[in-house]
């Protein structure tokens, strides 16, 4: 099956820094997805980005397809941000199948 | 609207007892999946409804594990004489096709 690696596997901030977290796979996809996990387990859609970029506030993903990669960047990170950042894709068939996710970036920020 | 509903929100059971776990997915979603978490871990697939077609059970890790979907809704996941392995957080998620999937909170099973 598809493979999906996530890097870095632990991020330490302090508040107000950037920060770019990477997802590599290992097949061309249909779907790709970024999620935040908060500290209390809550997971939450932040992108649906299988190509190309968009930008939510002081986050933006962009993914580039042809290379098998996606990129999710938080500016100007705040205390709200740390948790567990989780890409998922789902390979390039014919028909619809599973999201794969990753192991995740454990983002902590500090004050 | 309502979001994906899991219940219970936590369930202790004993060794060799079955339980189940119930998902209402969001109002006219075609998608619907059960993942597992354990602690600090990340997340391991178990089944994915689409649609009208066949599930893909590829995840369930053993056939203790069986989920349904009822009316292409609500889904049901039921493990059969639980083991202390099983216990976990189990995650329910739902999408439109492909578009952004939407996860429950998900039930806590302790299993003593």
């Amino acid at each position: 099956g598809i493979q999906v690696e996530q890097s870095p596997p632990d991020l330490i901030l302090q508040e107000g820094a950037n920060s770019t977290l990477r997802c590599n796979f290992s097949d061309s996809v249909n779907n790709l997805q970024w999620f935040h996990q908060n500290p209390w387990g809550q997971l939450i859609n932040l992108f649906y980005i299988p190509s190309g970029t968009k930008q939510n506030g002081r986050l933006s993903a962009t993914t580039v397809a042809t290379e098998r990669y996606s990129l999710l960047y938080i500016s100007s990170s705040q205390t709200t941000d740390s948790g567990v950042y989780f890409c998922a894709v789902e390979p390039y068939t014919g028909t619809a199948s599973k999201l794969t996710f990753g192991t995740g970036t454990r983002l902590q920020v500090t004050l | 609207g309502a979001g994906v509903s899991q219940s219970p929100s936590n369930k202790v059971t004993e060794k060799g007892k079955d339980v189940e776990l119930r998902c209402d997915p969001i109002s006219g979603h075609t998608a619907l999946y059960w993942y597992r978490q354990s602690l600090g871990q990340g997340l391991e697939f178990l089944i994915y409804f689409q649609g009208n077609s066949a599930p893909d059970k590829s995840g369930l890790p053993s056939d203790r594990f069986s989920a349904e979907r009822t009316g292409g809704s609500v889904s049901t996941l039921t493990i059969q004489r639980t083991q202390q392995e099983d216990s976990a957080v189990y995650l329910c998620a739902s999408s439109f096709n492909r578009g952004d999937l939407h996860f429950g909170n998900g039930t806590r099973l302790t299993v003593t």
